[in-house]
């Protein structure tokens, strides 16, 4: 199985922050790499899929690059919306699997 | 606009077998390429994919599930569904149903469900 594995496992930040969160994938995932943003008692929203691209209606502050086996999610401008944990979740070979997340709080 | 909802009993006794259906409104089971997933999320814990199933019925499994999972499909009614049997408390979780949609060469997972709580309990 491919394992995904975040960094920070959680991390602290204010309104206004530049927030950046890497998964590294134990194998080759080819550009297959989604993130999600999970609110308490709710189902995980897509944010990115195929590594960098931003689905339908999410907003432009967020954004997904890759370098070598490390995959980035970036929130140029964190708002009051944006604390919740973040999922990134590889979709190239079965089983699929899911990072453990990465929670970001009110610092 | 696309949505799934999932339906089943929220209590199971240990080694009882949890049976849950995902209905499928806005977009036909049997449509394209997409296929038809069950994620679940212990409390407080990360996301496990369970499995998938195509519209012909090919399925595919996590191995951590595959002696007790079962993913079936029911194109008339538009639904899919779970099986999983010699349940623990292990496997209390949210369970989510969501389509896997592949496109000019791409896939990814969305819509999911709101997701159903089963809790495994004597």
């Amino acid at each position: 199985d491919i394992q995904m594995t975040p960094s920070p496992s959680s991390l602290s930040a204010s309104v206004g922050d530049r927030v950046t969160i890497t998964c590294r994938a134990s194998g080759s995932i080819s550009s297959f790499l989604s993130w999600y943003q999970q609110k308490p008692g709710k189902a995980p929203r897509l944010l990115i899929y195929d590594t960098s691209t931003l689905q339908s209606g999410v907003p432009s502050r967020f954004s997904g690059s890759v370098s070598g086996a490390d995959f980035t999610l970036t929130i140029s401008s964190l708002q009051p919306e944006d604390f919740a944990t973040y999922f990134c979740h590889q979709t190239y070979s079965v089983p699929f699997t899911f990072g453990p997340g990465t929670r970001v709080d009110v610092k | 606009q696309v949505r799934l909802q999932e339906s089943g009993p929220g209590l199971l006794r240990p080694s009882e077998t949890l049976s849950l259906t995902c209905s499928v409104s806005g977009d036909s089971v049997n449509s394209g390429s997409d296929y038809w997933t069950w994620i679940r999320q212990p409390p407080g814990e990360g996301l496990e994919w369970i499995g998938r199933i195509y519209h012909s019925g090919s399925a595919h499994y996590n191995p951590s599930f595959r002696t007790r999972a079962t993913v079936s499909i029911d194109v008339s009614k538009n639904q899919f569904s779970l099986t999983l049997s010699s349940v623990t408390a292990a496997d209390t979780a949210i369970y989510y149903c969501a389509r896997h949609q592949y496109t000019y060469g791409t896939n990814w997972v969305d819509p999911w469900g709101q997701g159903t709580l089963v809790t495994v309990s004597s």
